[in-house]
């Protein structure tokens, strides 16, 4: 089955800096990729997506580049805010279930 | 709101008992999925229905059973709990159109003493 890897954290950052989380994927075939967002006391909701290589997903300012060969999906953003503080997982789908990364857990200090 | 409701909210029990968890998808949302987060482990896919058949299997304990009725509402059963069971589990769940979105409910938190 798929699986996939991401960067630990935490990861602290000063509001304004750049961001970058790592993930790759393993998969058989061509999975679509997912990046998820948990803010704090909430259910994971989706942030952004990419169905095929080389895709980018975009969505409040972060974005992914879904890369088949390095098998990645990094997630960055230019200016981090305060508000970004949350948990993210990437995801991987191939088939009927979707199994998502360990979290990487980001503080925004202003 | 994702659409999905889970209860309860929050649960306490002891080691031994046994608990169950309730799900309703979105309206019109076929598939069901469970995920158990926890602190050293993450979020760990547990099982998968669709309009009432098991789809895909996790890292789903022996102790820990689901099920799907015709109403497309879930139940997650735990028994013979163990402290190591205390975890925040999720149901989610997705439409048709598989786009491979999922939208999760806000969880049922699980603490076993």
């Amino acid at each position: 089955g798929n699986s996939v890897t991401q960067m630990e954290g935490p990861v602290t950052l000063s509001e304004e800096a750049f961001l970058t989380i790592n993930c790759t994927y393993t998969a058989t075939g061509y999975p679509s990729l997912f990046w998820y967002v948990q803010y704090p006391g909430e259910g994971l909701q989706l942030l952004l997506k990419a169905t095929k290589a080389d895709d980018k997903g975009s969505n409040k300012g972060f974005e992914a580049t879904y890369r088949k060969e390095t098998t990645s999906f990094h997630l960055e953003k230019g200016s981090v805010q305060v508000s970004d503080s949350a948990v993210y997982f990437c995801a991987c789908t191939e088939g009927n279930d979707m199994r998502f990364g360990a979290g990487t857990r980001l503080t925004v200090k202003p | 709101d994702s659409g999905v409701t889970q209860t309860p909210k929050h649960l306490i029990t002891a080691t031994g008992q046994r608990v169950t968890l309730r799900c309703s998808p979105r309206s019109g949302d076929l598939s069901v999925y469970w995920y158990q987060q926890s602190l050293d482990q993450g979020l760990q896919f547990l099982i998968q229905y669709y309009n009432g058949e098991e789809r895909a299997k996790g890292n789903i304990l022996e102790r820990f059973s689901a099920q799907q009725f015709p109403d497309l509402h879930s139940e997650l059963n735990l028994s013979s709990l163990e402290l190591g069971d205390s975890a925040l589990y999720f149901c989610a769940s997705s439409g048709i159109h598989n786009t491979g979105e999922l939208f999760f409910g806000e969880g049922s938190r699980l603490t076993v003493l």
